[in-house]
């Protein structure tokens, strides 16, 4: 089954303790990406990755990190999680960006809480 | 200023009957416009796409409309259900990045 993969899809944690939320697809995407979407702001976008070794800032990128050393897979890293890290975390991935028609496809979600 | 707003913010309708979301957007150029249902919980799926030649297009009870002149598209729902309950995200593309509407949170009631 054609899918995206996220762990945890929860987490409590506590300031300051690194953590990272894994992300994975099984159909050959190129494009990845991770949101955050907090209540009456929508999905903002964190990073983003057209391909391999490739990744670039969104919308919101400060606290965070990733990496894209193979295709499947694109983890988000919050090195020192901080509070206003609290909200809930998508990836997504699709085979062109989504630019043209490609459709995003959207794992299930991954609520983080930070204390 | 966000490029794609999205109108109501949230929507209670009973079971049964029709109800209308609006997005309108400033992004430029068009590429593509898509609308997606997220349910509780969930993660977003796609409804529908519209591109710049379309001016609607159905998928079952949901049809959405676009008028890229003055930048709107609509998504009808007829015949609401209780599984429409959901948030709609509009997701507009430009020439290289997509806009994403806050959402309208729907919810039908029995």
């Amino acid at each position: 089954e054609a899918q995206v993969t996220q762990n945890p899809r929860y987490l409590i944690t506590v300031t300051g303790k690194k953590l990272t939320v894994t992300c994975s697809q099984n159909m050959n995407h190129e494009y990845m990406s991770w949101y955050r979407q907090d209540p009456g702001l929508g999905l903002r976008q964190i990073y983003y990755s057209m391909n391999v070794e490739v990744t670039d800032k969104g919308d919101v990128p400060e606290g965070y990190k990733v990496s894209r050393k193979e295709k499947r897979n694109f983890p988000l890293i919050l090195e020192s999680p901080s509070p206003n890290q609290t909200s809930l975390y998508f990836c997504a991935s699709s085979l062109n960006g989504g630019l043209l028609t490609g459709e995003l496809f959207f794992g299930e979600g991954s609520r983080l809480t930070v204390l | 200023k966000n490029q794609v707003e999205q109108s109501p913010q949230s929507l209670i309708i009973l079971e049964g009957k029709n109800c209308t979301l609006q997005c309108n957007y400033t992004v430029s150029p068009f590429s593509n416009l898509r609308w997606y249902k997220q349910d509780t919980g969930r993660g977003p799926v796609s409804l529908t796409i519209m591109t710049f030649s379309e001016n609607t297009k159905s998928n079952g009870r949901y049809t959405a409309t676009l008028d890229a002149d003055t930048k709107q598209s609509s998504l009808h729902i007829t015949a609401s259900q209780l599984s429409d309950s959901a948030s709609y995200i509009c997701v507009v593309s430009d020439s290289d990045d997509m806009r994403f509407g806050a959402g309208t949170r729907l919810t039908v009631k029995p």
